[in-house]
């Protein structure tokens, strides 16, 4: 069965980096876009950024341009998200998920706090 | 970036009730749109894509509709287990971006 298994996450300082991973497994990791969704305490759901399925494409929301890197690593079935420059805004639950339109597949997710 | 709206934010509804959320978008988005449920704790979980097509699994008690700027999500006879928050996406362009959100809860 599809599964994706988020883990990086944790508590990071003001300006900190951090970042996270999430391991593919049950599908053929290669055939499919990968995105990075977010979610903040109590708050809705915010598209971050998602990659092609050979990694030569990366697209992000404004929020994160510029301080997020996403790849992939075809070799070991993961995806990663790069995140620099944190600031209080970032801390969210991180969810990887499958494919660029339609999200079936979802992991757990994994939470950043971002707080001094 | 496209925007998009839900009415109402939240609902209060009866086992058995017909409950309605709409999703507007801020400029034409044709039919690509997605209908999300997420429970508290949970990972959000596909119902509905291309506004009315029906995810494999879904019972079909739940039901999409709209193209353009004006779409509908329909649970046609609300169950306990229908309890969640209910989310609008679009995929006609970069940024993708979310609805707010329709809380539903039991009456």
């Amino acid at each position: 069965q599809v599964q994706l298994v988020e883990s990086g996450g944790g508590l990071v300082k003001p300006g900190g980096s951090l970042k996270l991973s999430c391991a593919a497994s049950g599908f053929t990791f290669s055939d499919y876009y990968m995105s990075w969704i977010r979610q903040a305490p109590g708050k809705g759901l915010e598209w971050v950024s998602y990659i092609t399925k050979d990694g030569t494409d990366t697209k992000y929301a404004d929020s994160v341009k510029g301080r997020f890197t996403i790849s992939r690593d075809k070799a070991n079935n993961s995806l990663y998200l790069q995140m620099n420059s944190l600031g209080a805004e970032d801390t969210a639950v991180y969810y990887c998920v499958r494919g660029y339109m339609h999200h079936r597949c979802w992991g757990q997710g994994t939470l950043v706090t971002v707080s001094s | 970036d496209i925007q998009m709206t839900q009415s109402p934010s939240s609902l209060s509804a009866s086992v058995g009730d017909r409950v309605t959320i709409t999703c507007r978008a801020s400029q034409g988005i044709s039919n690509s749109l997605n209908w999300y449920q997420q429970k508290p704790g949970k990972a959000p979980k596909l119902l509905i894509y291309d506004a009315s097509n029906l995810e494999t699994g879904v019972p079909s008690r739940f039901s999409g509709g709209g193209s353009g700027t004006d779409f509908t999500f329909t649970i046609s006879s609300l169950q306990p287990e229908d309890i969640a928050t209910y989310y609008c996406q679009q995929y006609h362009n970069v940024p993708r971006t979310f609805g707010p959100g329709t809380k539903v809860d039991l009456k």
